[in-house]
């Protein structure tokens, strides 16, 4: 079983640039998967961030961005602000009307 | 106001039953697809299900396949998720998503509800 795979941590200097990227266990991630992101902070619902890849959602700024690099979706954050520490998660398409989420990755600012 | 909340969490013990029902508003419920996602106390997402705006097709991921059935009544704008044979493992906070099958996201999340398995 193919398995979605995320960064488990990763830390990043204030106002600096940060990519987490999704993979998979067995093959490479590709725009076929659909790849979004959300964001969620300790207690709340997730946000939807990225979807289709790249298309932001609405009222997300352009500091975040996403991208296929290498054979992973990318999510880049360039300028990192405080308020940007938190989970990340990504999803993809698995097929068969089913999604797999990645294991999310904790961002610290610092 | 677009928004979905769900409702019916509690405590079960463990081979029990339970049902969560998700009420929509502000939007045509037909039109969408919805999806269940649970998260574990401390764990990441975990989707569990989906169905489609009509409700002819449903979708279950293997931990709850046999286990779990999804619904909806769209003359009430209502998601449910008939949950049986519950488990320890089913414990998490259970979110209603809506789901863009154009491109397979989640654009509506509400804020949950929690199911305790516990004995």
């Amino acid at each position: 079983q193919t398995v979605v795979t995320q960064e488990p941590s990763i830390s990043v200097s204030p106002g600096g640039t940060v990519t987490l990227t999704c993979g998979l266990t067995s093959g490479s991630v590709s725009t076929y998967y659909y790849p979004s992101w959300y964001q969620q902070t300790p207690g709340q619902a997730p946000r939807t961030l990225i979807y289709n890849t790249n298309t932001r959602s609405s009222g997300v700024p352009d500091r975040f961005s996403g991208s296929i690099l290498e054979g992973k979706a990318a999510l880049t954050i360039t300028g990192a602000q405080a308020d940007d520490e938190c989970d990340y998660y990504c999803a993809l398409y698995v097929g068969s009307g089913s999604s797999g989420f990645g294991g999310g990755t904790k961002l610290t600012v610092l | 106001e677009v928004q979905v909340v769900e409702s019916g969490g509690g405590l079960v013990q463990p081979g029990g039953s339970l049902r969560l029902s998700c009420a929509a508003s502000g939007f045509t419920f037909s039109n969408y697809a919805m999806s269940w996602v649970r998260q574990a106390p401390g764990k990441g997402l975990e989707w569990v299900s989906g169905i489609s705006g009509g409700g002819g097709a449903t979708y279950y991921a293997d931990s709850v396949k046999g286990r779990f059935t999804i619904s909806r009544d769209n003359s009430k704008n209502t998601l449910f998720l008939e949950m049986n044979s519950l488990r320890v493992e089913d414990t998490a906070v259970y979110y209603c998503a809506r789901n863009l099958i154009s491109y397979w996201y989640f654009d509506l999340w509400g804020r949950g509800t929690l199911l305790t398995v516990s004995s």
